[in-house]
């Protein structure tokens, strides 16, 4: 199966500082990546999407300066929650889809990030 | 009316026995119908996928589609303690991933 590796598993930064998340699919090209945030006990909430070369798109209410997203090549999306704060503390998780080969989804592990 | 509504739990069972759990959703356009498996602090994992209305099995797990009534359901047959986690309902009108829209997810304990 398809697997989309997410590093790290667990960050924890001081406020004003800055985090980097990473997600790579390991076995297949991923023209469109997508970047989530769970809060405990509910359900996955689309940030952003990343196409590969180009900018994202920031769902309503993200803010694209704080998170930012590179895309750079087909195999690569990093998140960087930039000057983090204690309410950005949540669980980062990143997807991938594989292109025309079918509509599926595959997900990275999930990063816990906590801002002291 | 949310798009996907999916009764959040939590949803208790002994061992060995037969769950089913449901997705009813508004949508007409959706196509592709997933089910995800995700234990806590964990990602998403891919149980089952299906296009369109049926039925797929795979191992103890079956997935069936009813367009019709917009209505899907995952069976897990002889569950198991290590069943237990929260499973996600997800369905797209097929756009490359794009518009994919997630259940709440139920949240499953399988009691050894």
């Amino acid at each position: 199966g398809a697997v989309v590796s997410q590093h790290p598993s667990w960050v924890i930064c001081k406020s004003g500082t800055s985090v980097k998340i990473e997600c790579r699919s390991l076995d297949f090209q991923a023209t469109t990546m997508f970047w989530y945030r769970q809060f405990p006990k509910q359900s996955l909430m689309l940030m952003a999407t990343s196409n590969e070369g180009s900018k994202a798109t920031y769902e309503q209410g993200v803010e694209k300066d704080k998170f930012l997203i590179n895309h750079a090549s087909l195999t690569l999306s990093t998140l960087t929650v930039t000057s983090a704060h204690p309410e950005d503390s949540s669980f980062y998780i990143c997807s991938a889809h594989p292109g025309a080969r079918s509509e599926k989804l595959f997900f990275g592990s999930g990063t816990q990030l906590s801002v002291l | 009316q949310k798009e996907v509504e999916q009764d959040p739990g939590p949803l208790s069972v002994p061992e060995g026995a037969i769950v089913s759990l449901n997705c009813t959703y508004s949508n007409s356009a959706f196509q592709y119908f997933m089910w995800y498996r995700q234990y806590s602090r964990k990602g998403p994992e891919l149980l089952m996928y299906t296009y369109s209305s049926g039925n797929k099995e795979d191992g103890r797990f079956t997935a069936q589609v009813d367009k019709s009534s917009k209505y899907i359901s995952l069976f897990i047959r002889d569950s198991q303690p290590s069943d237990s986690a929260t499973y996600l309902c997800a369905m797209s009108a097929g756009n490359y991933g794009q518009n994919f829209v997630f259940g709440p997810g139920t949240r499953l304990s399988v009691l050894p």
